[in-house]
């Protein structure tokens, strides 16, 4: 069966523009969640959700950041005004479910987005 | 606040030689730990859990709630165990995770 799957792989924007970056759960899987991962670092926590809805967004690191699922299947961050230090891999992975012992997230491959 | 420590950036050992990947934790609670890893080119994925106790691929790591310390070992490392290798903390519904060791094994 098809993994967890981001689009673009790779994604290059100049200062300032907005971005929309897609991911594409494992079909099923109720919780999602959007990671930031720059360079040298682990993934850092962005948001994550439980069906439509946003359960945690504490981790978006301001208004510029914003994401949505509507149909609760699959999402998309956006990112307006972007800045240089966006910079990094944006990471979803997905689960069966929210929390409970053990529940395994699968990880897409990232999007690579670049702001110059 | 809740974090997790990895202390060692980059770690490398000869093939057959034992392997320790240090992981140290802060959280008020009783912790869920996790080592992920991700290969050269591939998409991160979970290696094992604490709550499994189980070993993968030849690695084990034990909780150590007094020490705080969820270290990942394994007796004899290969060639293909050179990867990233992050620990990670369950916190309410989300994951937390350390900055990453990479392990590099000479052949």
């Amino acid at each position: 069966g098809a993994g967890v799957s981001q689009t673009p792989s790779n994604k290059v924007t100049e200062k300032g523009k907005y971005v929309e970056l897609r991911c594409d759960p494992i079909s099923g899987h109720t919780a999602l969640y959007w990671y930031r991962q720059s360079l040298g670092q682990g993934p850092e926590f962005l948001i994550y959700f439980q069906g439509t809805g946003a359960a945690d967004d504490s981790g978006l690191p301001n208004d510029r950041f914003f994401a949505v699922r509507p149909e609760g299947s699959v999402s998309t961050l956006k990112i307006q005004r972007t800045e240089r230090g966006d910079s990094a891999v944006y990471l979803c992975a997905s689960s069966r479910e929210a929390g409970g012992l053990g529940t395994e997230a699968f990880f897409g491959q990232g999007t690579r987005l670049t702001v110059v | 606040a809740q974090r997790v420590t990895q202390p060692e950036k980059l770690l490398s050992v000869f093939k057959g030689a034992p392997v320790e990947l240090k992981c140290n934790y802060s959280y008020s609670g009783s912790p869920e730990l996790f080592w992920y890893v991700q290969y050269s080119r591939q998409r991160l994925q979970l290696l094992l859990r604490h709550i499994s106790r189980e070993s993968i691929k030849g690695f084990t790591a034990d909780l150590n709630k007094g020490e705080t310390s969820f270290h990942l070992k394994k007796p004899f490392a290969q060639e293909e165990d050179s990867a990233m290798y992050y620990c990670a903390l369950r916190r309410s519904d989300k994951v937390i995770f350390g900055p990453g060791t990479s392990l590099s094994v000479i052949p």
